[in-house]
């Protein structure tokens, strides 16, 4: 079946560093992603939706110039932290969305992000 | 926004039993539908969908229903299993495009 790839898995780094996560479909080319945050015990906040080709769609309240996002090709799609600070530690999820005659939204597996 | 909460509601069932778990969802226009599975520490997982032209769908051992009259998705698992202990979260794609809103999720625990 279709899998999203997602790395890394976790990290940890100092406040004030760039952390980038990348998104890959591994079978099928997406045109759209989707970059999520998850605080524990609670379900996903999308942050934004990644188009190839063209600039993010950001939601409400999340920072374009700290969450940077990369749509450069059909199967890759990278967000970027930039200047973290411990606030910023959270999970990021991203997802896929396969289309076709068999549309479908897959997840990666996640980055666990820390910020000392 | 997203649907955001502090405590998830919890489902307990002995295994073996039938999970039946509810998501309300907000937007009458709204076409497609997943159930996803998440574990601690891991991404959800697709269990199964359903379109807005379909009333129930069925997958091994699970199934969804739909009622749009009362916005209403429910998931049935069969014959739980402890490997069924998880997060459970519903998701609708709306009419404003792409983006799939995400109930706030239902923790299932299985007792032996």
């Amino acid at each position: 079946g279709a899998v999203v790839s997602q790395h890394p898995s976790r990290v940890i780094c100092k406040s004030g560093t760039s952390v980038k996560i990348e998104c890959r479909s591994l079978d099928f080319q997406a045109t759209t992603m989707f970059w999520y945050r998850q605080f524990p015990k609670q379900s996903l906040m999308l942050m934004a939706t990644s188009n190839e080709g063209s600039k993010a769609t950001y939601e409400q309240g999340v920072e374009k110039d700290k969450f940077l996002i990369n749509h450069a090709s059909l199967t890759l799609s990278t967000l970027t932290v930039t200047s973290a600070h411990p606030e910023d530690s959270s999970f990021y999820i991203c997802s896929a969305l396969r289309t076709g005659g068999d549309e479908k939204l897959f997840f990666g597996s996640g980055t666990q992000l820390s910020v000392l | 926004g997203e649907n955001v909460g502090l405590h998830l509601p919890t489902l307990s069932v002995q295994e073996g039993d039938n999970s039946i778990i509810n998501c309300a969802y907000s937007n009458s226009a709204s076409d497609y539908f997943i159930w996803y599975k998440q574990e601690s520490g891991k991404g959800p997982q697709f269990i199964i969908d359903i379109r807005s032209n379909m009333d129930k769908r069925q997958g091994q051992r699970v199934t969804v229903l739909l009622n749009k009259t009362v916005k209403h998705l429910s998931l049935q698992i069969a014959a739980t299993q402890p490997g069924d202990s998880a997060v459970y979260f519903c998701a609708e794609r709306g009419n404003y495009g792409q983006n799939f809103v995400f109930g706030p999720g239902t923790r299932l625990s299985v007792l032996p």
